[in-house]
């Protein structure tokens, strides 16, 4: 089972300012099989990227991905005060899903 | 548009057993793939099954192999998790998702399963 490693664990930011969220495997995914979620309390997840670098339909050309192999990463350009919330990355492999353990966005 | 709507969630005694349905519509439920993922209470997302859309391949988390069930009636477009042998630890809730490729693009707003004496 690929199991996949998120960082920072919490990231505490200000509106404006960029996020760089980390998600690492434990060994290769393909692009194809990366994607990222979003979730806020209380509500389902959302998808954002899937292929590791294309946006979901309806997603804002502010949050971008990109990676290969073993490291992925998430990236907010500037933050909003909706995109406050918990990421998750996503992968398939070998009959097998697997989630990271979330990384969540707090305001500073 | 598209919703994904869970039922049969509720209390169960260690040991239990439940069985979950999700009511499909406004896609064609017989084209694409479903997920059920779980999400313990303050903890993080944890797939646990998927089934193609004919229903010829199933995959599990090994962490419900051999206890939980996933199946499907396209003629309802109802998808369905049998769940046997209930643990504490399987207290959560249970999401219903549409697959498309190998990302899920729409959720069901869950329904809660608790394991507990």
């Amino acid at each position: 089972e690929i199991v996949l490693t998120q960082s920072p664990g919490t990231l505490s930011l200000s509106p404006g300012e960029r996020a760089t969220l980390s998600c690492r495997a434990s060994q290769s995914v393909s692009s194809s099989y990366l994607a990222w979620y979003q979730q806020k309390p209380g509500q389902a997840p959302r998808l954002l990227i899937y292929g590791a670098s294309s946006r979901a339909t309806g997603i804002p050309d502010r949050f971008s991905g990109s990676g290969s192999g073993t490291d992925f990463t998430l990236t907010i350009s500037r933050l909003e005060p909706e995109d406050f919330a918990v990421y998750y990355c996503q992968q398939y492999g070998s009959s097998q899903y697997t989630f990271g353990q979330g990384t969540k966005l707090e305001i500073k | 548009q598209v919703q994904l709507v869970e039922s049969g969630g509720g209390v169960v005694q260690p040991g239990g057993s439940l069985r979950l349905s999700c009511a499909a519509s406004g896609f064609t439920f017989s084209s694409y793939g479903m997920h059920w993922v779980r999400q313990a209470p303050g903890k993080g997302l944890e797939w646990v099954a998927f089934i193609r859309y004919d229903g010829s391949n199933k995959y599990y988390a090994d962490s419900v192999k051999g206890r939980f069930t996933i199946s499907r009636d396209n003629s309802k477009n109802t998808l369905y998790l049998q769940m046997n042998s209930l643990r504490a630890e399987d207290t959560a809730v249970y999401y219903c998702a549409k697959a498309d490729g190998y990302e899920i693009d729409y959720w069901g707003q869950g329904t809660l399963v608790t394991v507990s004496s």
